[in-house]
C-alpha cells in the first residue's frame, strides 16, 4: 500500500498548456503539502493544506492553483506552463498533532518537463 | 526565517567506512524538529532519522546516528559501515512544532554521497 501517491510520475508538455498533478494519501494525515525541487535539487515548499484549508502559499505564481477536495487529496493545477516550471514536484503529508509523528511522508515525485 | 546550511555539496566514502555529513541551521525557536532525508536516484524522499530539539539524547537508527548540538545549532549525520546502497543525496531539514499546517519543512541544499567499493 502506497502511503502518498502522485500521478503522473512523468509529464512532458508544451509551453502554454495547462496540466494537473494529482496526489492522494491514505495515512489519515491532516496536512498535505506541495514542494518543488529545481534542477539543482533544491527543495522548497509551495503550498500546505490543513483539513482542506490553504495554510501556506509561498509566493508561488498564481498560475499554480492547488485544490483539496478532501483531506486525503491535494491536486496541483498549473496554467500556461512556462519553461521555468520544469522541475520535480513532490506531494507530502504529515500529522500535525503534537503527540503524533511529525515527519513528512513524500510521494514519489512528478518530473514535469516543459518544452 | 529559519535557514538550513549543508556546507558539503559532495562527499565520498569507502565501503564499510564511516562518513559524517554536516548541517547547521538558524532559528529563534526553542522547540523544533530536525530530520535527515535520503534521496536515491529513484527520486523517492526517504526519512533516515529525526531528532526532537527538546531531547538531549542523540537519535540513532541502526548504522545512522546524529550529533545534535543545540547551542551550536548543529545537526550532523554519521553513517557507519557505509554500504553501496547508501549512495544518494542527503538533505537536512528543519521543522517548526505543529501549528495547524503552517509547520513547513525547510531544507538544506543537499550533500551528494558517493560510496566507493
Amino acid at each position: 500500500d502506497t502511503a502518498v501517491s502522485q500521478t503522473p510520475k512523468y509529464l512532458v508538455t508544451q509551453m502554454g498548456n495547462d496540466k494537473s498533478i494529482k496526489c492522494e494519501q491514505n495515512l489519515g494525515h491532516d496536512t498535505m503539502y506541495w514542494y518543488k525541487q529545481d534542477s539543482k535539487k533544491f527543495l522548497k515548499i509551495m503550498f500546505s493544506y490543513n483539513n482542506k484549508e490553504l495554510i501556506i502559499n509561498e509566493t508561488v505564481p498564481n498560475r499554480f492553483s492547488p485544490k483539496s477536495p478532501d483531506k486525503a487529496h491535494l491536486n496541483l493545477h498549473i496554467n500556461s506552463l512556462e519553461l521555468g516550471d520544469s522541475a520535480v514536484y513532490f506531494c507530502a503529508s504529515s500529522q500535525d498533532l503534537e503527540t503524533v509523528n511529525t515527519e513528512a511522508f513524500f510521494g514519489q515525485g512528478t518530473r514535469l518537463t516543459v518544452v | 526565517a529559519q535557514t538550513v546550511t549543508q556546507s558539503q555539496p559532495e562527499m565520498s566514502v569507502q565501503e564499510a567506512e564511516t562518513v559524517t555529513l554536516s548541517c547547521t541551521y538558524d532559528t529563534s525557536e526553542s522547540d523544533y524538529y530536525l530530520f535527515w532525508y535520503k534521496q536515491p536516484p529513484s527520486r523517492q524522499m526517504i526519512l533516515v532519522i529525526r531528532q526532537e530539539a527538546y531531547k538531549q539524547q542523540n537519535a540513532t537508527e541502526n548504522r545512522f546516528s546524529v550529533n545534535f548540538q543545540k547551542a551550536a545549532k548543529s545537526f550532523s549525520l554519521k553513517i557507519s559501515d557505509s554500504q553501496l546502497g547508501d549512495a544518494a543525496m542527503y538533505f537536512c531539514a528543519y521543522r517548526s512544532p505543529p501549528k495547524g499546517g503552517s509547520e513547513k519543512l525547510v531544507f538544506g541544499k543537499g550533500t551528494k554521497l558517493t560510496v566507493n567499493p
